[in-house]
């Protein structure tokens, strides 16, 4: 049971190009969220997805792009990357029945787009 | 004005000091509350929920004062384990999760 999963772990981009993050969960939730996080902002939601086939704008959703496919996955694409997306990226999935309101993360992707 | 403020930090304690740590919200709507801990370079993880009328978690206990928006943390008997960032986070019925900047502290030995 590996919880929220992320790939890849690290990337390095140049200005202007594109890449997807990718967020896989096995814990059957609904709602899945992308966050990022950098130094002295906390974390901001970027967007979120209350169950599979809806998408949500968060805080900062300028400049990115979700896909939730099914249940399990919940993709963020960057189309062209700028220096201003560097920043480390947290997909996050909200629990069921006890755990309703807690958050579950996954490790983290560490982007730097030079 | 940011909608979760939090001590800016760092917290430099010795082994065994209690401190505390200061979050407010502003949005008045706020239902739920929270304290989460991330560890350098970790994903955050949720240490504990704050009740109205405050919970103890063995050497944690939190604190919420609705009136005055304000939410609490205090650590008793520090260890170096502790050594984390500790992220204050409100949620609106509803609404999505906010998250404070967060508060690092450093237990030193």
């Amino acid at each position: 049971n590996a919880g929220v999963t992320q790939t890849p772990k690290f990337q390095v981009l140049k200005t202007g190009q594109s890449m997807t993050l990718q967020c896989a969960q096995d814990m059957n939730h609904n709602s899945m969220y992308w966050y990022r996080q950098d130094p002295g902002m906390g974390l901001r939601l970027i967007y979120y997805s209350a169950s599979e086939g809806t998408t949500d704008k968060g805080e900062v959703p300028n400049g990115y792009n979700v896909s939730r496919l099914n249940k399990r996955e919940f993709s963020l694409r960057l189309e062209s990357a700028a220096p201003s997306q560097t920043s480390v990226y947290f997909c996050a999935i909200r629990g069921g029945g006890r755990s309703y309101n807690e958050q579950f993360f996954g490790p983290g992707t560490r982007l730097t787009v030079l | 004005r940011k909608e979760v403020e939090q001590d800016p930090g760092p917290f430099n304690v010795p082994e065994g000091a209690t401190v505390a740590f200061n979050c407010t919200y502003s949005n008045s709507a706020s239902q739920s509350f929270f304290w989460y801990r991330q560890d350098c370079r970790k994903e955050p993880k949720l240490l504990m929920s704050v009740y109205s009328s405050g919970n103890e978690d063995g050497r944690f206990t939190a604190q919420l004062n609705r009136a005055s928006q304000y939410i609490s943390l205090l650590i008793r008997d520090s260890k170096l384990s502790d050594s984390a960032t500790y992220l204050c986070v409100v949620r609106g019925y509803g609404q999505n999760f906010v998250f404070g900047p967060g508060t690092r502290l450093s237990v030193l030995p």
